[in-house]
């Protein structure tokens, strides 16, 4: 089973729809970090947040650290949104301080 | 300063060349990490430097592969004798490292095909 757990794999949504990815992991973390990777591979960190919610124009991210699941929320989907998002937790022990365990990602394609 | 920076953005390299990449870092950034990512699947770390020194390395990182950050700036990762399997988009990112939690900024990647 891996550590970083993201749902759904592939998602195809209507402009305007709003969106839901979904992210659990199984081992303690200080953080977690929101990823938007682009078909010609650079990824951009879309958020870092280690409790709460967080806004930035139409994304929201919110975070529970008990039950170890945090949400990535896009309202109004527009086709540019779609890319690849990933899930990437810094994981909450000295060994590897700072190093990002990532989710296989979430396809997402916007449809006009 | 424009971010990270990795060259080249592709190579395709016949099996069994060394090849190397590179990553510029953000210039005030001391953690520099290396991660390799294949086909449908998230990127998986292989190493990181905190200044010159490499503190970590994954069992991933197999005695082919060698990485460097001579003078705690840019960093490069060599891949001797390679094989099909490390065709791959090889990915660096860096971080400022002042506190336990840090942003981190990606570069745009290397993809690697091995023919």
């Amino acid at each position: 089973k891996n550590e970083v757990e993201q749902s759904p794999q592939n998602l195809t949504a209507q402009e305007g729809e709003f969106i839901t990815i979904n992210c659990s992991y199984s081992v303690g973390i200080s953080a977690l970090h929101w990823l938007q990777q682009h078909p010609g591979g650079g990824i951009v960190s879309l958020f870092m947040l280690s409790s709460g919610k967080k806004k930035h124009g139409r994304l929201i991210a919110t975070i529970n650290i008990q039950e170890k699941h945090s949400s990535l929320h896009i309202t109004a989907s527009h086709p540019r949104d779609s890319a690849v998002y990933i899930c990437a937790v810094i994981m909450n022990y000295g060994g590897s301080q700072g190093n990002l365990i990532f989710g296989k990602g979430t396809k997402l394609s916007v449809k006009p | 300063d424009t971010g990270v920076s990795q060259n080249p953005r592709h190579k395709i390299t016949k099996r069994g060349q060394n090849v190397t990449f590179r990553c510029d870092p953000i210039s005030e950034h001391n953690r520099l990490y290396w991660y390799r990512q294949t086909l449908g699947q998230g990127p998986e770390f292989l190493t990181y430097f905190q200044n010159e020194a490499q503190l970590e390395k994954s069992r991933l990182l197999s005695d082919r592969f060698s990485a460097e950050r001579p003078k705690g700036s840019f960093s490069t990762l060599e891949i001797q004798r390679t094989e099909q399997g490390d065709s791959a988009m090889y990915l660096c990112a860096s971080s400022s490292g002042t506190s336990y939690v840090y942003g981190y900024t990606f570069g745009s990647g290397t993809r690697l095909t091995v023919v």
